[in-house]
């Protein structure tokens, strides 16, 4: 099962780009990246998912480079409502560890 | 329509006692999980299970024994409570999206031992 390593936590401002980088060196073949993203007193919920190269959605961006060693998750414009914590996941359909890592917490000042 | 549902959220028992998490998910998911959050915040998988069978156990105290009577629930009964099974539990559910998994997380039940 791959790890998963993301910085402790992370602080922007309000309008700002914000770029969390997950490292998942041991990828396997037909794993996938998700990430997900926590609230305070909530459950995580699903972002952003990919494979390769670079996925998008309403919410974020997902950059993965060729070797999938790594992965990058890009909010654009934060606000101070993306305060939270974001997590990445390395698995495939049939792997039903789903085993979180100690994940990023982001806070958005204004 | 709530998709994973977790009763109570928020408990308040004295040590010793014993008492159930109850889950339900109205997804058609095969796989369901136990999440415990604890005062860190690390979040970590307790148990797994596919089609009612149990797939993971993670190293839990056999105080904790789940219960899948359907695909639909999963139950978390715990025994002899102690302090320090103080925390937030998640129930979830999963399926393949292509050929990759997505989780989908009830709202946690906050679990206070006095």
């Amino acid at each position: 099962l791959a790890k998963t390593t993301q910085p402790i936590s992370m602080d922007s401002y309000e309008g700002q780009e914000v770029n969390i980088t997950c490292s998942h060196n041991n990828i396997a073949t037909n794993d996938y990246i998700t990430w997900y993203q926590q609230f305070p007193s909530q459950g995580p919920r699903f972002i952003i998912q990919g494979y390769k190269t670079k996925v998008t959605n309403e919410v974020a961006s997902l950059f993965i480079p060729a070797d999938r060693k790594s992965s990058t998750l890009s909010l654009p414009r934060v606000s101070l409502s993306d305060t939270a914590v974001y997590y990445c996941l390395v698995g495939s359909y049939n792997n039903n560890d789903m085993r979180f890592g100690a994940g990023t917490r982001l806070t958005v000042k204004p | 329509d709530t998709a994973v549902s977790q009763t109570p959220k928020y408990l308040v028992t004295q040590m010793g006692n014993d008492k159930s998490i109850k889950c339900e998910q109205n997804l058609g998911h095969d796989t369901m999980y136990w999440y415990k959050q604890d005062s860190k915040k690390f979040l970590k998988i307790m148990f797994s299970y596919n089609n009612k069978e149990l797939i993971i156990n993670e190293t839990v105290p056999n105080r904790f024994s789940p219960k899948s009577p359907d695909k639909a629930h999963l139950n978390l009964h715990i025994n002899s409570l102690e302090l320090g099974d103080s925390a937030v539990y998640f129930c979830a559910s999963s399926r393949p999206t292509g050929n990759a998994n997505t989780i989908y997380f009830g709202e946690g039940s906050w679990l206070t031992v006095v």
